[in-house]
């Protein structure tokens, strides 16, 4: 199995300051993806990364994957209320093979 | 465009008592097809997935099962429901070689 760990579990920020998220694992992914997702909803996808140093922007959200493919982040900047929820990041070693990190609960207070 | 569907939104069982979610998949034909299970605000942890009518490829031993009778339907069971088997059910499907799109959820409690 291969495990991806998402650091910090929780983080609890106040509205305007930027953040970093991360997830790490042992294991080379082919692909990459980070996902957002509101209590009692599934997980809508933000993002798919797929080449090693990759950077991918939207909007106020940065997110990069590791040159060896085994890391990615993610960075918030300005962060807004909207932004409240849990971030899952999810790597793809081939077809039908999603394995998803632990994840990180981040709240943003007005 | 996509559209997917999980039914029911809630559910509470008591152990013991059979189960079955329905999940179906509109705008697209041979989808593949995922169950999943997310406990408390974690990680998804994949349990079925489908290619085809019929194919069923299981992930994660249990008292679940799953079957696709349909191109577009997939539906997960259970003869007889643990304590351990309430969650967030999530079904998802994508294109052969695409990244999951999730359903609304199930969310399951055995009592």
């Amino acid at each position: 199995t291969q495990l991806l760990e998402q650091s910090p579990q929780f983080l609890s920020i106040q509205e305007g300051e930027n953040l970093t998220v991360y997830c790490n694992s042992s294991s080379v992914f082919s692909s990459l993806q980070w996902y957002r997702q509101e209590p009692g909803e599934g997980p809508v996808l933000l993002v798919t990364v797929v080449t090693g140093g990759e950077v991918k922007k939207l909007k106020r959200l940065t997110f990069q994957f590791g040159d060896a493919r085994k890391d990615s982040s993610l960075h918030i900047t300005a962060a807004q209320t909207g932004d409240t929820g849990l971030y899952l990041c999810a790597g793809s070693a081939g077809a039908n093979n999603l394995f998803f990190g632990t994840g990180t609960r981040l709240t943003v207070i007005p | 465009s996509q559209t997917i569907h999980q039914w029911p939104a809630t559910l509470v069982q008591p152990v013991g008592s059979p189960l079955s979610l329905e999940c179906t998949v509109e705008g697209t034909s041979n989808p593949n097809l995922y169950w999943y299970r997310q406990a408390a605000g974690r990680g998804l942890q994949l349990l079925f997935y489908s290619v085809g009518i019929g194919q069923i490829s299981s992930e994660v031993p249990q008292n679940l099962s799953a079957s696709r009778p349909q191109d577009r339907q997939f539906i997960l069971s259970s003869k007889k429901l643990l304590l351990s088997d309430s969650g967030f059910y999530l079904c998802a499907w994508s294109s052969p070689r695409g990244t999951p799109d999730f359903g609304p959820g199930t969310r399951l409690t055995v009592t």
